[in-house]
């Protein structure tokens, strides 16, 4: 069974260009939950897709970035006109049910990094 | 105050040594509390989980939650060169996991 898998493993951006992040999640699971993880920091939590529905988005910022969960195909997480600040690691995570306390299991991770 | 804190470390000890990690927390309301560890550009992999105060064994590991002391621990017994990663306390409330920042543990052969 296939873990969670996120392309590109590494994105080089320039300023004002557009980031794009894929994540599958696992076989069977239907939550995909993204996570940042900049340098020294912990990861914090960005937003929670189901299939087609946004469930929570409270740790996204409220500018450039944006998430879909479609009903064919990854999850994306869309990065607008990035800026230096944007370079991070950012982690895909699903679960094959919602609810509190359920398992996450996360990817690989994608590293942005801006120039 | 932080949500969650974690000593960064690094810490660093021999092969066969008892770790103990830890992170304290303020939010009375969390029910689920992880350990994650995450080697170098690696994402993190679930090591332990617990609902509620306790203590659960898997192992070499143990993992301990005190919610009176807003305190988790975990301990791993005989350590190896291959436990050597990142640790990372994370714990829930609702769907969303608040994570520590991890500390860096090493063990030397």
């Amino acid at each position: 069974n296939a873990g969670v898998m996120q392309n590109p493993r590494h994105l080089v951006r320039r300023r004002g260009q557009e980031a794009r992040l894929r994540c599958s999640p696992m076989k069977g699971h239907s939550h995909v939950y993204w996570y940042r993880q900049l340098p020294e920091e912990g990861l914090k939590f960005m937003v929670y897709l189901q299939k087609e529905n946004i469930i929570d988005e409270s740790g996204m910022p409220k500018e450039r970035f944006s998430a879909e969960f479609p009903k064919e195909g990854p999850s994306i997480l869309r990065i607008q006109q990035v800026v230096r600040g944007d370079s991070a690691a950012y982690f895909c995570a699903s679960s094959p049910r919602q609810g509190v306390g359920e398992t996450q299991y996360f990817g690989p991770g994608t590293r942005l990094l801006v120039l | 105050q932080k949500e969650v804190e974690q000593d960064p470390g690094p810490l660093s000890v021999p092969e066969g040594a008892i770790v103990s990690l830890n992170c304290t927390y303020s939010n009375s309301a969390f029910q689920y509390f992880m350990w994650y560890r995450q080697y170098s550009r690696k994402g993190p992999e679930l090591l332990m989980y617990t609902y509620s105060s306790g203590n659960k064994e898997d192992g070499r590991f143990t993992a301990q939650v005190d919610k009176s002391s807003k305190y988790i621990s975990l301990f791993i017994r005989d350590s190896q060169p291959s436990d050597s990663a990142t640790y990372l306390c994370a714990m829930s409330e609702t769907t969303n996991l608040i994570f520590g920042k991890g500390t860096k543990l090493s063990v030397k052969p």
